[in-house]
């Protein structure tokens, strides 16, 4: 009931396109869905979050989809650049407490030129 | 301002060592959690300090320990490593305690346990 699945495990776009990451949870708990960007030899930093109270959420060319009744929500990169090949991770909390955040297994993300 | 540093990057033991790294917030940050980073499990949660006093703990075995100096300043043990215990370890600073929104990554230590 932990768990985060995210899928897919890796994905490839073309320049222009949309990238589509997408996470499912079980612990009706969680209020707090964080999106993370990890480019190599560098740590997560934190893009984008959302809180259960609204269904969409966006900034610039990210936009998090929430469906609380599915317990999904998803990470849509508009007008995907080659500048955000990077690996990216979903992730789940109560509140924004960090003893309880649990993370998917991350998605790695390659837009070709 | 400057970001979290870790030291060192890079690291090598050999099973039954043990392991110290280092971990500088960000200037003014109080707040330093660990995470351990595998390609198998993800990135989990090893524990928090705030203030020199650890606040949370993830469900990591006891040979994983950590401590905090006045400066903020932070150290993880590892004892008697295992090759699994091979993984990107990551630390985070923020200035609020227990608030992942907040807080920024350093790029991380890795260790190979051969």
């Amino acid at each position: 009931q932990q768990q985060v699945k995210q899928s897919p495990q890796s994905l490839i776009v073309q320049k222009g396109g949309i990238s589509i990451i997408n996470c499912a949870y079980e612990n009706t708990a969680f209020d707090y869905f964080p999106w993370y960007q990890q480019f190599p030899g560098k740590g997560p930093a934190l893009l984008i979050a959302i809180r259960p109270d609204v269904s969409e959420k966006k900034e610039g060319r990210f936009t998090i989809s929430f469906n609380k009744s599915a317990k999904q929500f998803s990470l849509h990169i508009m007008d995907s650049q080659p500048g955000d090949s990077a690996t990216y991770f979903c992730a789940a909390s109560v509140g924004s407490g960090t003893y309880k955040y649990i993370f998917g297994t991350g998605t790695r993300l390659k837009v070709l030129a | 301002k400057a970001g979290v540093t870790q030291t060192p990057r890079y690291l090598i033991k050999t099973r039954g060592q043990q392991v110290t790294l280092s971990c500088s917030p960000i200037s003014g940050h109080r707040s330093v959690s660990w995470y351990q980073q595998t390609p198998g499990q993800g990135l989990q949660f090893l524990f928090e300090y705030f203030s020199e006093t650890q606040r949370n703990k993830g469900n990591f075995p006891g040979r994983f320990s950590g401590r905090q100096f006045s400066n903020s300043r932070s150290e993880m043990n590892v004892s008697t490593l295992e090759l699994g215990d091979s993984a990107l370890y990551l630390c985070a600073s923020s200035p609020l305690a227990g608030r992942t929104d907040t807080q920024y990554f350093g790029p991380g230590t890795r260790l190979t346990v051969l």
